[in-house]
């Protein structure tokens, strides 16, 4: 079966542009999750769904930043106003349950890069 | 905030070779992860240690985990090529079901 898919895998946006990354997680994972990683550094949490609910959006940096999971399957992560720093790979990962011991599987992530 | 750091945050071993990486955190957790990421790729899952004194093998590497300490270790044996990567460290806290990463620790094996 298919993996979590992200798309576009590149983007380049001017500064100033609104962007929007797209997640498929595995079909029928329950737990969707998004994260920065800077160059060079480990992922860093930005938000956390259940089916369609927002539960944990705490990592978030900056009320640009919104995330949708409508009907509980595809995400998008919104960026608005791009701005230099957002540049980073952002990557998805979806478990199956909700429990904290079922490994998360990750999207091969989108690098978003702003001039 | 919790902190997770990993240490050496670079390191070059020869082929056959014995290493460990270590992984400290801050917080008391008893739930933490072991993921691999090859360049320009994403992360892979490699053990899931859930509870003191946890110890998981596969292959050449080995992970245990020390909840007293806050220190998981991930044992590298007779290093091969293949497992040149970058290794992360994740500590996981109920609060939020939130995942902290550490640095990661960039591995190369050379033959």
């Amino acid at each position: 079966g298919a993996g979590v898919s992200q798309s576009p895998r590149y983007k380049v946006a001017k500064r100033g542009q609104d962007v929007a990354l797209r997640c498929d997680p595995i079909s029928g994972h329950v737990s969707l999750f998004w994260y920065q990683q800077a160059l060079g550094q480990g992922p860093e949490f930005l938000t956390y769904f259940q089916n369609e609910a927002q539960l944990d959006k705490s990592g978030l940096p900056s009320d640009r930043f919104f995330a949708e999971r409508p009907e509980g399957s595809v995400s998008t992560l919104k960026i608005q106003r791009t701005q230099q720093e957002d540049s980073a790979v952002y990557l998805c990962a979806s478990s199956l349950g909700t429990r904290y011991y079922e490994p998360q599987y990750f999207g091969p992530g989108t690098r978003l890069t702003v001039t | 905030e919790l902190k997770v750091e990993q240490n050496p945050l670079f390191l070059s071993m020869q082929e056959g070779k014995n290493y460990t990486i270590y992984c400290n955190y801050s917080t008391t957790s008893d739930r933490l992860y072991w993921y691999r990421q090859d360049p320009g790729k994403s992360l892979e899952s490699l053990f899931v240690l859930l509870s003191n004194g946890a110890v998981k093998q596969e292959g050449r590497l080995m992970a245990s985990l020390d909840t007293k300490a806050r220190l998981s270790t991930l044992h590298i044996t007779a290093a091969v090529h293949d497992l040149s990567a970058t290794y992360f460290c994740a500590v996981y806290l109920m609060t939020g079901n939130q995942f902290y990463f550490g640095t990661g620790t960039s591995l190369t094996v050379i033959p």
